[in-house]
């Protein structure tokens, strides 16, 4: 049982480029989540899910795309890097109960 | 609107010496509440959690909280601090439905030997 993966770990992009972050579990969990976490911020929802083919939006949405085509994956889609989006990106997955998130290791993002 | 704060950025404990984390909340409904360890480099593990019932809860590696309702408080704490526990500690407080989640911004531990 590995939990929540995240791939990649370290990414750096140039402004513009775009590229998806990777996320699956595999506990059998409706709930997945977005989040970015900066210093000072705490972490914050980009997007989630509910199960499969329903996304929602979370607090601070805007250059970031999902989708939710299975109940494993949850990628994250960056469209058109910008260096506002540096930061360090994490994952979740719950189930309705008992209502604990699992987090993914993160991925640390760099956008110059 | 719903928020959570953490009014310690920062708080420096010598190991062995007790140690409360502070955390308050607002939120227009019975609240779930949960404290989350963050070691560097590392993703959030789960510490406690309070959904209803008895309002001190007991957690993993010794940390306790007190959930109370008329201070709006969900103060972690553990009578011992041991040089592992040097860690972010995150408050964060989560909706009955969806899957609204708010986290305060944390507070950094510093165990001195």
């Amino acid at each position: 049982n590995a939990g929540v993966t995240q791939t990649p770990k370290f990414q750096v992009l140039k402004t513009g480029q775009s590229m998806t972050l990777q996320c699956a579990q595999d506990m059998n969990h409706e709930y997945m989540s977005w989040y970015r976490q900066d210093p000072g911020m705490g972490l914050r929802l980009i997007h989630y899910s509910v199960g499969a083919g329903i996304t929602d939006q979370g607090e601070v949405p805007n250059g970031y795309n999902v989708s939710r085509s299975t109940t494993e994956d949850f990628p994250l889609r960056l469209l058109s890097a910008a260096p506002s989006q540096t930061s360090v990106y994490f994952c979740a997955s719950r189930d309705r109960a008992p209502y604990e998130q699992y987090f993914g290791p993160g991925t640390r993002l760099t956008v110059t | 609107a719903q928020s959570v704060t953490q009014p310690d950025i920062h708080i420096t404990v010598s190991e062995g010496a007790s140690l409360e984390l502070r955390c308050n909340y607002s939120y227009g409904a019975t609240p779930y509440l949960f404290w989350y360890v963050q070691s560097p480099g590392q993703g959030l593990q789960l510490l406690l959690k309070y959904f209803s019932g008895d309002t001190l809860v007991q957690g993993i590696k010794g940390f306790e909280a007190e959930f109370k309702r008329s201070q709006s408080s969900f103060n972690l704490r553990k009578p011992s601090v041991h040089w592992s526990d040097a860690a972010e500690y995150f408050c964060a407080v989560g909706a009955i439905f969806g899957n609204q989640f708010y986290f305060g911004t944390g507070t950094s531990l510093t165990v001195i030997p």
